[in-house]
């Protein structure tokens, strides 16, 4: 079964521009999570989307947003980027929305902002 | 609000050595428990999870961790250290509902020959 993957895997941007990243879950999967890692913040949750429906957000910008389409596959949107918003964005998803489920995460997509 | 600490930004150990990383977490209900692995430039991989049951958990790669209620505590070890174990190691946490991992700083763990 393939793995979680994530496009673009490497991509530099302006400040001030938007960017959009993908995540295509594990098939099945119906949970997407995205995660920023930063040096400094380390690992930190930005939201979590289940069925279509946002269930949980994390404590980041309005400039951060996300959805998710009916074959379970998501998009996070970056506007007005900062130079602060450079970092690796992972995904992660999960059969379902317990917290006891297993989340597979894919690569990441490493983002710089110049 | 729930908190994982993770004591140890850097651990170094000698091949064949014990491993044993430390992770303690905050809150009034315990939580669903993590260990992921993190390789350069890759994403995290999950080494075992403890969410009810039996408190020693097994993994993969011959990791264990011992889930410790009374001390709000659950360490990763491995018995013998490996090379290819040298990767940053993160434990997390997350609630019966819900798919919002709370992370530790991280551990590195350096394996030297």
């Amino acid at each position: 079964k393939a793995g979680v993957t994530q496009t673009p895997r490497y991509l530099i941007k302006t400040r001030g521009q938007q960017v959009t990243l993908s995540c295509s879950p594990i098939s099945g999967h119906r949970s997407v999570s995205w995660y920023q890692q930063t040096p400094g913040q380390g690992l930190q949750f930005l939201f979590e989307y289940f069925s279509e429906t946002q269930r949980n957000k994390g404590n980041f910008p309005g400039r951060f947003s996300g959805r998710q389409f009916s074959n379970s596959r998501s998009e996070m949107n970056v506007s007005t980027l900062e130079l602060g918003d450079s970092a690796l964005y992972l995904c992660a998803s999960s059969l379902g929305d317990r917290g006891n489920y297993e989340q597979y995460f894919g690569p990441g997509t490493r983002l710089t902002v110049t | 609000a729930q908190s994982v600490t993770q004591l140890g930004s850097h651990v170094s150990v000698s091949e064949g050595a014990l491993v044993l990383l430390r992770c303690n977490y905050s809150s009034s209900v315990p939580p669903y428990l993590f260990w992921y692995v993190q390789y350069p430039n890759q994403g995290l991989q999950l080494l075992l999870k403890y969410t009810t049951g039996a408190t020693l958990v097994k993994g993969i790669n011959g990791f264990e961790a011992e889930f410790k209620k009374s001390e709000t505590s659950f360490h990763l070890t491995k018995p013998s250290a490996h090379m290819s174990d040298a990767a940053e190691y993160f434990c997390a946490a997350t609630r019966e509902y819900g798919n919002k991992l709370v992370f530790g700083a991280g551990t590195i763990l350096r394996v030297k020959s």
